[in-house]
């Protein structure tokens, strides 16, 4: 079956960092990429990085040269690394299984991550 | 950047047609995805490639996408229809999501 779940979520202060992980299970990495989405309490998904399977990485506009996503192939292991937090920051965060032109077929139940003093 | 638009809400009937749409430039160019979100649970893949649902969706649901417009149709909408719905596509090493859209079942 396949899961992926999520963790590492928590209050952080502004300008803090934070490591989010996502364990991934059931698949084979190689045909997919995972993407970071998330979600601020009562508006829409937002996309924040992904990493595909060549290791390449991609980011919007929004949070480059701030958050790093990166994997550790041996534990089937994804992290977003996410610093220089603000409160526009705070949000669930999902891990999801992502191939081109199938969406994201598989999801994790988020990670909340919250910005404040 | 690629932006998509969805109308925040829409209503239906029991029984009735609900259409959802979302709109973009050469948006018909692109492969369009569509998930159902209900509150406190993660988004769920019902459309992908424009027209095909994964295993385990309902045949209610379709989907289609031409010049600047997709739609999610879902026929005969039941109750538990009643969901946040957003479309998605990767468009330029970006993946985009619309603004998401209310469905109302009453």
């Amino acid at each position: 079956e396949v899961q992926l779940v999520e963790s590492g979520g928590g209050l952080v202060q502004p300008g803090g960092s934070l490591r989010l992980s996502c364990a991934a299970s059931g698949f084979t990495f190689g045909t997919y990429e995972i993407h970071w989405v998330r979600q601020v309490t009562g508006k829409g998904l937002e996309w924040v990085s992904a990493i595909a399977s060549a290791g390449d990485t991609y980011y919007p506009v929004s949070v480059k040269g701030r958050f790093t996503v990166s994997r550790e192939t041996a534990k089937n292991s994804f992290y977003l690394q996410m610093n220089s937090l603000t409160a526009g920051d705070t949000a669930v965060y999902y891990c999801a299984r992502h191939r081109y032109s199938y969406g994201y077929d598989r999801w994790g139940q988020g990670t909340m991550v919250t910005v404040s003093s | 950047s690629y932006e998509l638009t969805q109308s925040p809400a829409v209503s239906v009937s029991p029984g009735q047609t609900a259409s959802i749409t979302c709109s973009g430039d050469k948006l018909g160019d692109k492969y369009v995805s569509w998930y159902q979100q209900k509150p406190g649970q993660s988004p769920v893949l019902v459309i992908y490639q424009d027209t095909k649902r994964p295993s385990g969706i309902p045949e209610r649901f379709t989907g289609s996408n031409s010049g600047n417009t997709a739609t999610l149709t879902i026929s005969g909408t039941q109750p538990m229809d009643e969901a946040d719905y957003y479309c998605q596509v990767w468009a330029s090493s970006t993946s985009v999501f619309g603004g998401g859209t209310r469905l109302t079942v009453l």
